[in-house]
């Protein structure tokens, strides 16, 4: 079993939906959760990131955390044609100044305009 | 762009040879992390550097080798390569005050044939 597991989808949505994104995880003590964005053959973009348990809001993303349950998620409201990619999830321990990240294998997002 | 710059773009080469991957991270970024994403494999953590010195280990074979020098530029050594070894290497970078903030390049795609 993956440490991280992430639905590879892929989905597809028509522009203004709202979407959900999600990963589960094993390990308790992930601390760092990041969602990067992935366009095609490109290098991953760091999205957000969150500290633990919460949520956290920027623009038209929303990441949250449930520690409890072991799950994330992004929302991505408004969703546009631009937003079109891979969307990838990662967590980190921490441990002094190492800082590796174990990704989810991608959910691939299509927004049909 | 994120900062960070990878060379080459592009390599093909032949089964058994060995090439350099080079990497330089952020400006005032101390920390240097080795990707390689493969179809099968998904986005897995080779290898990180902090200021010079080797900080944490993942699945990077013993073929593979790093090292990130005083200017805090950093090569990934690839040799014996093996056709399973094609996929897309990123190099990612932190800075020292937000190290679960990593910053990828635009990676090198690796083609053995």
């Amino acid at each position: 079993q993956k440490e991280v597991e992430q639905d590879p989808g892929p989905l597809s949505v028509p522009e203004g939906a709202i979407v959900s994104l999600n990963c589960t995880y094993s390990n308790s003590a992930f601390q760092y959760f990041m969602w990067y964005r992935q366009y095609s053959r490109k290098g991953p973009e760091l999205l957000m990131y969150t500290y633990s348990s919460g949520n956290k809001e920027d623009g038209r993303f929303t990441a949250q955390v449930d520690k409890s349950s072991k799950y994330i998620s992004l929302f991505i409201r408004d969703s546009q044609p631009s937003d079109s990619a891979t969307y990838l999830c990662a967590m980190s321990l921490v441990s002094g100044s190492a800082r590796q990240l174990t990704f989810g294998s991608g959910t691939q997002l299509t927004v049909l305009p | 762009d994120s900062g960070v710059t990878q060379t080459p773009k592009h390599l093909i080469t032949a089964t058994g040879q060995r090439v350099t991957l080079r990497c330089s991270p952020r400006s005032g970024d101390l920390s240097v992390y080795w990707y390689q994403q493969s179809l099968d494999q998904g986005l897995q953590f080779l290898i990180q550097y902090y200021n010079g010195e080797e900080r944490a280990k993942g699945n990077i074979l013993e073929r593979f080798s790093a090292q990130q020098f005083p200017d805090l530029h950093s090569e990934l050594n690839l040799s014996s390569l093996e056709l399973g070894d094609s996929a897309l290497y990123f190099c990612a970078s932190s800075g020292q005050g937000s190290m679960h903030e990593q910053y990828f390049g635009p990676g090198t795609r690796l083609t053995v044939t």
